[in-house]
């Protein structure tokens, strides 16, 4: 069965300290989301990482992908207050002739001031 | 530029009941997606529509089901409700199919069953 798996499950960091977040995945894709979502909001596109070696970087994350190794990376720099929240990695699968999504357990992180 | 309006934002039903969930998305999306989110199962993925074509699928029974409108609309059906099928349901929308571009979410449907 296909699974998605994220670590650390739980984060805290102290405000300017770098982590990295790993999403390993079970099934063949070369196709990575990452998502943000704020306690009792609703989710928040980050990366759309459409291919082996696809990096993105948005202000102090950064996101990549190997399928090959099937590990995705979310790279925190220099970690701010604001960047406390949930993060979900999913990843796009065959089912019954089209595609379904599986959601990784997320990740959810405290920066610490 | 509105962003996506899911209606109504919290709705109680009891056992067996059927409910309709609506979501409207971003002006010129053609994609809209339907998700789950328990505290038990997480988050997980029910189908997407685009042009009024359901193109994706999750694995849930087939009493959830949706349609999608010429105006990119979509609504979700839930029949012969469950205690289980207490949850927080998003709706997100995208131009083209969810596959290669980012998404926008809704606040969500936060539907309990007593």
């Amino acid at each position: 069965e296909l699974k998605v798996e994220q670590n650390p499950l739980f984060l805290s960091m102290q405000e300017g300290k770098n982590y990295t977040i790993y999403c390993n995945y079970s099934t063949t894709s070369d196709r990575l989301y990452w998502y943000r979502q704020d306690p009792g909001k609703s989710l928040e596109s980050l990366f759309v990482l459409l291919s082996n070696g696809a990096v993105k970087q948005e202000g102090r994350l950064m996101a990549s992908l190997d399928t090959k190794a099937r590990l995705s990376t979310l790279h925190i720099t220099a970690a701010v207050h604001d960047l406390s929240a949930t993060y979900f990695c999913a990843v796009d699968s065959p089912y019954s002739g089209t595609y379904k999504y599986i959601f990784g357990t997320g990740t959810r992180l405290k920066v610490l001031a | 530029k509105a962003g996506v309006t899911q209606t109504p934002r919290y709705l109680i039903k009891t056992r067996g009941q059927q409910v309709t969930l609506s979501c409207s998305p971003i002006s010129g999306h053609r994609s809209v997606s339907w998700y789950q989110q328990t505290p038990g199962q997480g988050l997980q993925f029910l189908f997407e529509y685009f042009s009024e074509t359901q193109r994706n699928k999750g694995n849930f029974p087939g009493r959830f089901s949706g349609r999608q409108f010429s105006n990119s609309r979509s609504e979700m059906n839930v029949s012969t409700l469950e205690l289980g099928d207490s949850a927080l349901y998003l709706c997100a929308s995208s131009p083209g199919p969810s596959r290669n571009q980012p998404q926008h979410f809704g606040d969500g449907t936060r539907l309990s069953i007593l």
